[in-house]
């Protein structure tokens, strides 16, 4: 089955700065990647997907890129404020099939003033 | 409209007895999904619902977990003989139909094993 890894599992960075979680998965026939956000005490929730038919997809301060060849895809966020704070998860999965969505451990970002 | 709901949002229990966790999913989504989140960790699959199909139960941890779904909407996750290590959030999430389409997670419920 498929298998996603995360990096880095904990990362603080001063607001403003950028900052980037990394994923890799195992499964070639993975073209579905979401990644989710879960505040301190709150649920998971989406905050942006792509699907492997494109490289890049933005929304606002929010970018992921996909890198099909290597197996791997990024989230990017970019001039970063204290209520980016919270863990990222990054999932993978096969559109149209069975194969359920399957998350990585988790990173736990921390912007500090 | 509402969201996804579990109950209740926190449990007790002494070691070796059964407990029952609810989740009520958004009205219409065909797709049902339990995870369980120990301290600090990342999200463990544990079952999932689609439709009238037959669930996934390929990430149950233990023939003491189970969960059924009635009427397609309402599920239910009962662990028997509960043990410490059971200690965890159990979430709840449902989509409007499969895999890749957006998960709405519950509010989880907090089990602890005493």
């Amino acid at each position: 089955g498929e298998n996603v890894e995360q990096h880095p599992s904990t990362l603080s960075v001063q607001e403003g700065d950028s900052a980037v979680i990394k994923c890799t998965y195992s499964d070639s026939a993975s073209n579905y990647f979401p990644w989710y956000k879960q505040e301190l005490g709150k649920r998971p929730q989406l905050i942006i997907d792509i699907r492997s038919n494109v490289g890049e997809k933005k929304d606002q301060r929010i970018a992921v890129t996909l890198n099909k060849t290597a197996k791997h895809f990024s989230l990017h966020i970019t001039e970063t404020q204290p209520e980016d704070s919270a863990v990222y998860f990054c999932a993978a999965s096969i559109i149209g099939t069975a194969s359920k969505l399957t998350f990585g451990t988790g990173t736990r970002l921390q912007v500090t003033l | 409209g509402a969201g996804v709901s579990q109950s209740p949002s926190n449990k007790v229990t002494e070691k070796g007895k059964d407990v029952e966790l609810r989740c009520d999913p958004i009205s219409g989504h065909t797709a049902l999904y339990w995870y369980r989140q120990s301290l600090g960790q990342g999200l463990e699959f544990l079952i999932y619902f689609q439709g009238n199909s037959a669930p996934d139960k390929s990430g149950l941890p233990s023939d003491r977990f189970s969960a059924e779904r009635t009427g397609g909407s309402v599920s239910t996750l009962t662990i028997q003989r509960t043990q410490q290590e059971d200690s965890a959030v159990y979430l709840c999430a449902s989509a409007r139909r499969g895999h890749t389409d957006t998960q709405y997670f519950g509010p989880g419920t907090r089990l602890t094993v005493l």
